[in-house]
């Protein structure tokens, strides 16, 4: 119930490419789903975040994308970089003020 | 920039011995939260506070572990005693507690036991 699933494990994109990383969730009382990067010896950053009354969220090349009755959501992220390179986490949790159910993590390569 | 300060960054020790992992939170933030991340379990929550209280702890070893919240400014994660299991990378974490405001990690502490 309390799962959070998340695909694909590695992904590897040419610069100036859509990176595009899904997860699925089971617990309807989920209201807040962020994302979050983490480079190597960091701890994760929140990258974006949206709640389950919009549809769609966009902040500079990173776009959330929420299906809720697909219980699903993805994050896009627009003219890969090099930069970009990292692991990427989706978390939900009941309010954004209480603990995150995290899902496996996307390793995420751009090749300049 | 505010930031969640961990301490030590890396603990090497053996087998039984105990283990104390320090978490200072962003200022004016009351709640606190522990996770640690390994590669097979990835990042998963042992414990979180609200206002120094403990709110849950069931992701937590009871009989080895336990996290205290001595004052706002200072939480602990101690381990005693500490089994090669346990070897993994321990994060802290800090939110302001309202609707909109997300959780703030650390740099965590790389924690290895022999």
């Amino acid at each position: 119930q309390q799962q959070v699933k998340q695909s694909p494990q590695s992904l590897i994109v040419q610069k100036g490419g859509i990176s595009i990383i899904n997860c699925a969730y089971e617990n309807t009382a989920f209201d807040y789903f962020p994302w979050y990067q983490q480079f190597p010896g960091k701890g994760p950053a929140l990258l974006i975040a949206i709640r389950p009354d919009v549809s769609e969220k966009k902040e500079g090349r990173f776009t959330i994308s929420f299906n809720k009755s697909a219980k699903q959501f993805s994050l896009h992220i627009m003219d890969s970089q090099p930069g970009d390179s990292a692991t990427y986490f989706c978390a939900a949790s009941i309010g954004s003020a209480r603990q995150l159910t995290f899902g496996s993590g996307t390793q995420l390569t751009v090749l300049p | 920039d505010a930031r969640v300060t961990q301490t030590p960054r890396d603990k090497v020790t053996e087998m039984g011995q105990e283990v104390t992992m320090r978490c200072q939170p962003i200022l004016g933030h009351n709640t606190v939260f522990w996770y640690r991340q390994t590669m097979m379990q990835g990042l998963e929550l042992l414990a979180y506070f609200r206002n120094r209280a403990p709110l849950d702890d069931s992701g937590m070893p009871k009989d080895r572990f336990s996290a205290e919240m001595p004052d706002a400014t200072l939480a602990t994660l101690k381990i005693q005693p500490s089994e090669p299991r346990d070897s993994a990378v321990y994060f802290c974490a800090s939110g302001a507690g309202g609707s909109n405001q997300p959780q703030h990690f650390g740099d965590g502490t790389r924690l290895s036991i022999l």
